[in-house]
């Protein structure tokens, strides 16, 4: 089954927990990314990722960081750091530059 | 950086009505896209419209990048059609797209 996945759908952790979320795509795509979307709100981009080993900052990059060791793979590390991660996580991808850039169902992420 | 803004905010209508949604955006874009976000979150890609007219079954947009806009209009809406609706451009050259606020379809049975 081709497309993106997201896991885990739900995700709940406690204050000072680093958690992981996974995206993975069997799209051949060469460039991914991490949006976040607050309540209300449109999406903000995370980090983006062009090729493998390789990745830049967006607008929100503060409290996250990520590896890109595969193509395939570009999971997303929210820190203790992040001070509001409480939010909605989702994961595109596209063949890069201005192209089209397709989703994944999301991760919702709940500090308790 | 650009700006997008998404009206109206809000729109409720009963089924069968049409609809038209609009973006305004601050700078020159390349590229435009639409996205539907369903009740559980999923972004649905609609249209990616730089200029000119594109039409798929009752749904169809439009792009006038020398005036900075785009129109999404959707025809005899249906309950499924309810949801999130966000254009979306590229910054500059960059691979970041840039989200307006949304508006958010509810379609009554």
């Amino acid at each position: 089954d081709g497309g993106i996945t997201q896991s885990p759908k739900y995700l709940f952790r406690k204050e000072g927990q680093n958690v992981t979320l996974s995206c993975e795509q069997n799209l051949n795509h060469d460039a991914m990314y991490w949006y976040r979307q607050d309540p209300g709100q449109g999406l903000r981009l995370i980090y983006y990722s062009q090729i493998v080993n390789d990745f830049q900052k967006g607008d929100i990059a503060e409290g996250y960081s990520v590896s890109r060791e595969k193509k395939e793979s570009f999971p997303l590390t929210v820190t203790s750091a992040q001070k509001n991660p409480t939010a909605f996580y989702l994961c595109a991808t596209g063949q890069g530059g201005t192209d089209t850039q397709y989703f994944g169902p999301g991760t919702r992420l709940t500090v308790l | 950086g650009i700006q997008v803004e998404q009206s109206p905010p809000d729109l409720i209508l009963q089924e069968g009505a049409n609809s038209t949604l609009r973006c305004n955006f601050s700078d020159s874009v390349n590229n435009l896209q639409w996205f539907h976000q369903n009740p559980w979150g999923q972004l649905i890609n609609l249209f990616y419209i730089p200029s000119g007219t594109k039409q798929n079954g009752r749904l169809s947009a439009t792009t006038v990048a020398t005036e900075r806009y785009s129109l999404l209009y959707i025809s005899s809406s249906q309950t499924t059609d309810s949801g999130v609706y966000f254009c979306a451009v590229p910054e500059g050259g960059a691979q970041k797209l840039v989200f307006g606020q949304g508006t958010r379809l509810t379609i009554n049975p």
